[in-house]
């Protein structure tokens, strides 16, 4: 059972480049969720979808775009990296309502 | 504001020796607090939801406590295997009437033989 999967897990970007980050899951779960974690800051909400075709902002969305492809799949867009989008990336996916969220294994993201 | 804050942000401990982790937070329409484990390079692992104050869950040497305005995460005779960062989250209604997982910065824990 692969539950979360994220891709890929490693990138390098000069900064201006374009990217995107692809999440899976496979527990036929409404909500996604994008999050960074950045050292002391916990992890910090980026997006959100709470269905298919549903989105809505974090508390950090500037610079970062998401489309909900389908049920399954929530990606997030860099379209033009900067230093301070350095940070680890991680997808998660739950059940509606107040149900645990299980997390991928995250990317780990530096713009140089 | 919603906000999650955990203390304290770093603890020793030696084997066998118990402590408690805190989580305070101030969310309004809090619908659940979760408690995740994460291990280096790793995301974070479920460990327990909680719903109403007054309630407890207990996995092992774990055992986490709710109150109106914080949650805490007793350790009992911890060993090394225990060393991780807890995180706590909290679910609170988000403007627009969805609900969004709100998480404190972490306690970065390490377990000594």
């Amino acid at each position: 059972n692969a539950g979360v999967t994220q891709t890929p897990k490693f990138q390098v970007l000069k900064t201006g480049q374009s990217m995107t980050l692809q999440c899976a899951q496979d527990m036929n779960h409404n909500s996604m969720y994008w999050y960074r974690q950045d050292p002391g800051m916990g992890l910090r909400l980026i997006y959100y979808s709470a269905s298919e075709g549903t989105t809505d902002k974090g508390e950090v969305p500037n610079g970062y775009n998401v489309s909900r492809l389908n049920k399954r799949e929530f990606s997030l867009r860099l379209e033009s990296a900067a230093p301070s989008q350095t940070s680890v990336y991680f997808c998660a996916s739950s059940e509606q309502g107040p149900k645990q969220a299980f997390f991928g294994q995250g990317t780990r993201l530096t713009v140089v | 504001e919603d906000q999650v804050t955990q203390s304290p942000e770093a603890l020793r401990l030696q084997e066998g020796e118990s402590s408690s982790l805190n989580c305070s937070y101030t969310v309004s329409g809090l619908r659940g607090l979760f408690w995740y484990r994460q291990d280096p390079g790793k995301g974070p692992e479920f460990l327990f939801t909680l719903y109403s104050a007054g309630e407890e869950k207990e996995k092992e040497r774990l055992k986490a406590t709710l109150t109106k305005k914080e949650s805490f995460l007793h350790i009992t005779a911890p060993k090394p295997e225990d060393s991780a960062t807890y995180l706590c989250a909290v679910q609170a209604r988000f403007s627009g009437g969805y609900n969004k997982l709100i998480f404190g910065a972490g306690t970065r824990l390490a377990v000594h033989p």
